[in-house]
């Protein structure tokens, strides 16, 4: 059972249309993070959000973390094709220590 | 820093060898984590260290897998025998007692 699902799974964009990609559970979460991977390399963090209802900018990617944090999505706006890669959601809860449950990730591919 | 450092990044066995990956986390760093990811299970947590001790290895698919820490700058994980069913990319990360994890950029694991 995937603890965080992620959807869509893959998504194939033309330069300069927004996205929007979701992450969603059942259960409660401390924090929530974001992460890139690009081929290749280990996923790279992007963001974490902490507080129910937050939102985060960076640049053109906005984070925002659910009201009962159980759920959090990530929007770009103007994909540019350096966002292609593989957006993965983790989520730490307060009784798994320092453990991150990771969802299996978006594949974002932005043509020119 | 040099960030985290793992070796080797390309490793092709035949099956019932043994496999040695490494890991040399981040200095100061008292978290290393292991992570297997593929295509159909995504990324997975194999076992966590806090402190150079095993804290959580649950993840560890069967006694056919092992990991050590040694000392606070690195750690192995230990494939014997290795079958084709373990080929995948497995990631080291570490972090501090926060939720963020630095990921290395993986050992690409090819069983034949």
């Amino acid at each position: 059972t995937q603890l965080l699902e992620q959807s869509p799974q893959f998504l194939s964009i033309q330069e300069g249309e927004n996205l929007t990609v979701y992450c969603n559970s059942s259960s409660v979460f401390s924090s929530l993070q974001w992460y890139r991977q690009e081929p290749g390399e280990g996923p790279v963090l992007l963001v974490t959000v902490v507080t129910g209802g937050e939102v985060k900018k960076l640049k053109r990617l906005t984070f925002q973390f659910g009201d009962a944090r159980k759920d959090s999505s990530l929007h770009i706006t103007a994909a540019q094709p350096g966002d292609t890669g593989l957006y993965l959601c983790a989520g730490a809860r307060e009784t798994s220590g320092s453990r991150l449950t990771f969802g299996e990730g978006t594949q974002l591919t932005v043509n020119p | 820093d040099a960030g985290v450092i793992q070796s080797p990044r390309h490793e092709v066995t035949e099956m019932g060898q043994e496999v040695t990956l490494r890991c040399k986390p981040i200095s100061g760093h008292d978290y290393l984590f292991w992570y297997r990811q593929t295509m159909m299970r995504g990324l997975e947590l194999l076992i966590y260290f806090n402190n150079n001790v095993p804290i959580d290895d649950s993840g560890m698919p069967e006694d056919r897998f092992s990991a050590k820490m040694p000392n606070a700058s690195f750690s192995t994980l230990k494939i014997q025998p290795s079958e084709p069913r373990d080929s995948a990319v497995y990631f080291c990360a570490s972090s501090t007692y926060t939720d963020t994890q630095y990921f290395g950029p993986g050992t690409r694991l090819t069983v034949l």
